[in-house]
């Protein structure tokens, strides 16, 4: 399957600061998406996003398929936007089964 | 429109039992997975499906079984549990055919076998 790396595996941000969260794959990809999984568990759907740039609110998204990475900015964070991201991946071959990353950890502190 | 429901939310089961997790989705949804996640890592995927009366493995399909009868609903199968299927269980669901292919998650089974 595709591999995919996620950094950094933890984040601490005070209220108010911008993050990028980054996830580099090591194959092309059919589809990208970002999850956030809040701390009761639920995986919440951000972007689906195989190539270009979204943006929803204070949320952002761009992948650069021909260099195999995507990135996810948060900007002025709120203590709600702590959990974990999750980066996963589709390869042209296959089901549309996901690959998943292994997560930042991101907590926003008061 | 409730999305990907998934029942039960929890489940203690002891070594060797068996059990079945439901996942039912009203988006009219071709492909169909289940995923499992385990503490600190992120989802795998157990079994899949890309219509009725179809299935496939994924990547850790050992000690599952699935089944796909109606088009709506995905089952998931523990014939005899064992404690290294404590996880927490996903189903997704996605539309085929034209973009976007993006999957949809329900909210999880927190299962542990004791």
């Amino acid at each position: 399957g595709i591999q995919v790396e996620q950094s950094p595996p933890d984040l601490i941000l005070q209220e108010g600061a911008n993050s990028t969260l980054r996830c580099n794959f090591s194959d092309s990809v059919n589809n990208l998406q970002w999850f956030h999984q809040n701390p009761w568990g639920q995986l919440i759907n951000l972007f689906y996003i195989p190539s270009g740039t979204k943006q929803n609110g204070r949320l952002s998204a761009t992948t650069v398929a021909t260099e195999r990475y995507s990135l996810l900015y948060i900007s002025s964070s709120q203590t709600t936007d702590s959990g974990v991201y999750f980066c996963a991946v589709e390869g042209f071959a296959g089901a549309n089964n996901l690959f998943f990353g292994t997560g930042t950890r991101l907590t926003v502190i008061p | 429109n409730a999305g990907v429901t998934q029942t039960p939310k929890f489940r203690v089961l002891k070594t060797g039992q068996s059990m079945t997790l439901l996942c039912a989705q009203d988006m009219n949804h071709e492909y169909m997975y289940w995923y499992r996640q385990d503490p600190g890592m992120g989802l795998r995927l157990i079994h899949y499906s890309v219509g009725e009366g179809t299935t496939a493995k994924g990547e850790v399909p050992d000690g599952y079984n699935v089944s796909r009868l109606k088009k709506q609903n995905f089952l998931l199968g523990l014939e005899s549990a064992a404690p290294s299927q404590t996880s927490v269980y996903f189903c997704a669901s996605s539309r085929r055919g034209e973009p976007p292919y993006e999957q949809y998650f329900g909210p999880g089974t927190r299962l542990t076998v004791t």
